[in-house]
Order: structure tokens, then C-alpha cells, then sequence
């Protein structure tokens, strides 16, 4: 299957404060993951990405754990600021890029 | 500037009516992607092509068709068989290889049924 599963739905965050948000994949097929963000009205951006021979890559505030034998990925973002404030989504490719759902984060004062 | 480019940044159409939206891509990029996304929902897959002069379904194919005559371009026709095209469209282009695996997305055109 091509499906990948996103959560949660939404999630409030406090200044400073961690957000987590988890993906779930079925095709183990899949060869990288990577992470988008979105503010409204604009394409996504390419935020962080892994490839399954990793656990875990982290670039500055954002860390992507890979748990290979659970196909399960999450991003998290340490010290999160309001200018976090977006829709994320994962991704996965196959022989095509697979998107989840999203994730609208807000990240309050 | 490299990068991906979509037009018309906003597009009204009418009902009956076919509208072309535009993707060009000078980043060398072998495949390349349209997405439709719904207010609070996700990207959905509508066509993809891996390399020129071929093209596959996506999930939401329906209503939509593609071509790929240059592998810098990749023009997505909303026909008049889209019962609700009204949304925001999305194309993206990437590589096929394991050493170039980004996907750059172009900052969406917004098409309005009128």
C-alpha cells in the first residue's frame, strides 16, 4: 500500500515547548521520508528528510526519529516558537511521493 | 534563479470550461508531480511523470489530464469533467535516483470555478 497515516490533526504547543507529530507507513518499499512545512497560501517546504538506514537526523530545532522494524517516523521540533506556526506533513517515496494528511501546529505566546 | 514555477497564481474558470495551469522547472529534475489540496486536507496525488514523454495516474485522476513533451515542463488541463475543481493546486518536481531525493514544490495556483 502507498498510505501514509498523519497525527494528530492539529496540536497547540506552548512557547518553548515540544511538538511531536508521528507518521505511520505500511510500504516497506519506501526509500526516503521527508518532512514539508506549509504557511498558508504558499507550496510546502522541504524541512528535514531521512532515509531508512538512519534512526534519527536532526538539523538545528527539528529531529526526525525513524523506528524501522515499527514503520513509524516522527518530527519533532525542540524549543518550538510562534514562527513555527504551519502545517507539516510527511511524506514518503515509492515510486511516487505519498503525502500524509497534515498536522496544523500552533504555537502559543 | 533555479527553481519551480507555476501560473497563473489565482484562475477563475467557468463551468463548461477546460483551463490549462502552467509548470516549468529549470532544476533538471527528472520527475515531476501535480497535487490538489482541500481545506484542511492533504496534498492528493492527481498525475505524476518520471521522465519525459510518460505519465501515470495518481489517486484523483479524474477530470484532469497531463502532458510531458519537455522534461522542464509539465502542464495539468482541469477539464470540464472536474465536477468540483475549485482548489489549490500544487506541482512539484524531484529526482529519481537515491542521490537526489528533494522535492521542490512551486507556490500553487488557486483555481475558482465561477
Amino acid at each position: 500500500q502507498q498510505q501514509v497515516k498523519q497525527s494528530p490533526q492539529s496540536l497547540i504547543v506552548q512557547k518553548g515547548g515540544i511538538s511531536i507529530i508521528n507518521c505511520a507507513y505500511e510500504n516497506t518499499a519506501f526509500d526516503y521520508f521527508p518532512w514539508y512545512q506549509q504557511f498558508p497560501g504558499k507550496g510546502p517546504a522541504l524541512l528535514i528528510a531521512i532515509r531508512p538506514d538512519v534512526s534519527e537526523k536532526k538539523e538545528g530545532r527539528f529531529t526526525i526519529s525513524f523506528n524501522k522494524s515499527a514503520k513509524q517516523f516522527s518530527l519533532h521540533i525542540m524549543d518550538s516558537q510562534p514562527g513555527d506556526s504551519a502545517t507539516y506533513f510527511c511524506a514518503a517515496r515509492g515510486n511516487k511521493l505519498t503525502f500524509g494528511t497534515g498536522t496544523q501546529l500552533k504555537v502559543e505566546l | 534563479d533555479g527553481g519551480i514555477t507555476q501560473s497563473p497564481k489565482y484562475l477563475f474558470r467557468k463551468e463548461g470550461q477546460n483551463v490549462t495551469l502552467s509548470c516549468e522547472q529549470n532544476l533538471n529534475h527528472d520527475a515531476m508531480y501535480w497535487y490538489r489540496q482541500d481545506p484542511g486536507q492533504g496534498l492528493r496525488l492527481i498525475y505524476y511523470s518520471q521522465i519525459v514523454n510518460d505519465f501515470q495516474k495518481g489517486d484523483i485522476a479524474e477530470g484532469y489530464s497531463v502532458s510531458r513533451e519537455k522534461k522542464e515542463s509539465f502542464p495539468l488541463t482541469v477539464t470540464s469533467a472536474q465536477k468540483n475543481p475549485t482548489a489549490f493546486y500544487l506541482c512539484a518536481s524531484g529526482g529519481t535516483g537515491w542521490a537526489n531525493t528533494e522535492a521542490f514544490f512551486g507556490q500553487g495556483t488557486r483555481l475558482t470555478v465561477v
